[in-house]
């Protein structure tokens, strides 16, 4: 079993759908990241997340600390939004920061 | 804001020979840098954490002698694929962590595709 685990592994949307992606981890954690990674391979942090939630225009992340969950949600999803969504946990040892843990990503598809 | 910038973002080499690719941050200084590959449909793998100044520290599974990390200064670290097989083929990236900026940040570069053939 993997240490992080997203779902759904794919997901197509109408624009304009509200998309929720799941990510379960069963490490200890130091912070918890959603990444966004384009085609061209190149990825981009959206979120670090170490307890409650957080918002940057469309997007909202989430984190249950206890339950080892988080949840990426779109809100108004339109085609752009198609990429890769990676759910990352940091580990914390040694005082080394920023070593993560990746899921597998959730390939979003967004159709106008 | 902070960028960093991975080069070459595309790379084509054949057997035997080594590549190198480097991962510089131009707006803060990093004292650690990490080193990830990405298979196709694969997860992203951590190979390697850069310590500016000292030996780098490797994953479990990962050579040290072939895939050769300097991190010479606070801005740039260099990953060194020697002796480059097809089996090197991959997706290179590196991040690094502004812990001057506010929000502590990790940024990446662009990444590198590696084909070796």
């Amino acid at each position: 079993k993997n240490e992080v685990e997203q779902s759904p592994q794919n997901l197509t949307a109408q624009e304009g759908e509200f998309i929720t992606i799941n990510c379960s981890y069963s490490v200890g954690i130091s912070a918890l990241h959603w990444l966004q990674q384009h085609p061209g391979g190149g990825i981009v942090s959206l979120f670090m997340l170490s307890s409650g939630k957080k918002k940057h225009g469309r997007l909202i992340a989430t984190i249950n600390i206890q339950e080892k969950h988080s949840s990426l949600h779109i809100t108004a999803s339109h085609p752009r939004d198609s990429a890769v969504y990676i759910c990352a946990a940091e580990r914390n040892y040694g005082g080394s920061q920023g070593n993560l843990i990746f899921g597998k990503g959730t390939k979003l598809s967004v159709k106008p | 804001g902070a960028v960093v910038s991975q080069h070459p973002s595309w790379v084509i080499c054949k057997s035997g020979t080594s590549v190198k690719i480097e991962c510089r941050s131009l707006d803060f200084q990093a004292t650690t840098m990490f080193w990830y590959r990405q298979f196709p449909k694969q997860s992203l793998m951590l190979m390697a954490t850069s310590n500016e100044g000292s030996k780098a520290t490797y994953e479990q599974g990962v050579e040290k002698d072939k895939f050769l990390i300097n991190h010479a200064s606070l801005t740039l670290s260099t990953l060194t694929v020697t002796s480059a097989h097809p089996e090197d083929s991959s997706f290179y990236i590196c991040s690094a962590r502004d812990q001057e900026s506010s929000g502590n940040t990790i940024y990446f570069g662009e990444g590198s595709w590696l084909t070796v053939v």
